[in-house]
């Protein structure tokens, strides 16, 4: 079955810069593109950006493109998030999720457990 | 972007009672509309994609419609189970966006 595993827990200080891993299993990596949405403590969800694992192309939301990177590896079938220049407002728990595809219609159906990114001085 | 409107930001039924929570879309975004389901400490859990159509497993009692901008959520009769809060997700174009979400609460 479709498994998706995140890395633990990070605290960083303001100004550092954090990547955080999503790990797959269970289908076939390159096929499926992968995204990304995080929620502050309190909040509701907010989308950062997707990769396309087969080439690596990325797309990111406006308010992080400066600062956000998505990278895959295709070797171990993993993904990544590096987050830079952290502030305060970023502390939230991170989620990768797969998108699914049936027919023409595509949604991001399995998700991993989440990863909490402290950002604290 | 595209900004989706999600109402209400709250709601408080009871068991058994028919609820409807809405989104609609800055700009038509054909049937490009998700509906998940959020439990505190857990991950989205996807409801419905397409607008309309039911994700394999999640109960008949939940359906979607709308097209275009207007898009709604019912649940036929609500079950304690589903006392959660609510999102809806655009995946028309990039950046994808979604709702304020619907905190649903027992009454």
């Amino acid at each position: 079955q479709v498994q998706l595993v995140q890395s633990g827990a990070e605290v960083k200080k303001p100004g550092a810069s954090v990547k955080i891993s999503c790990k797959a299993s269970g289908y076939i990596f390159t096929s499926y593109y992968m995204h990304w949405v995080r929620q502050a403590p309190g909040q509701g969800l907010e989308w950062l950006g997707m990769i396309n694992p087969s080439g690596g192309s990325t797309s990111s939301a406006q308010n992080f493109q400066d600062r956000v990177a998505l990278t895959r590896d295709t070797s171990t079938s993993t993904v990544y998030m590096e987050l830079s220049s952290l502030r305060s407002e970023d502390t939230a728990v991170y989620y990768c999720g797969r998108r699914g595809c049936s027919g023409a219609n595509c949604y991001v159906d399995n998700w991993g457990q989440g990863t909490l990114i402290t950002v604290s001085s | 972007a595209i900004q989706m409107t999600q109402s209400p930001s709250s709601l408080s039924a009871s068991v058994g009672d028919r609820v409807t929570i809405t989104c609609r879309a800055s700009q038509a975004i054909r049937n490009d509309l998700d509906w998940y389901q959020q439990k505190p400490g857990k991950a989205p859990n996807l409801l419905i994609y397409a607008a309309s159509s039911l994700q394999s497993g999640v109960p008949s009692r939940f359906s979607g419609s709308g097209s275009g901008t207007d898009f709604t959520l019912t649940i036929s009769s609500l079950q304690p189970e589903d006392f959660a809060t609510y999102y809806c997700l655009q995946d028309y174009n990039h950046p994808y966006t979604f709702g304020q979400g619907t905190r649903l609460e027992i009454k």
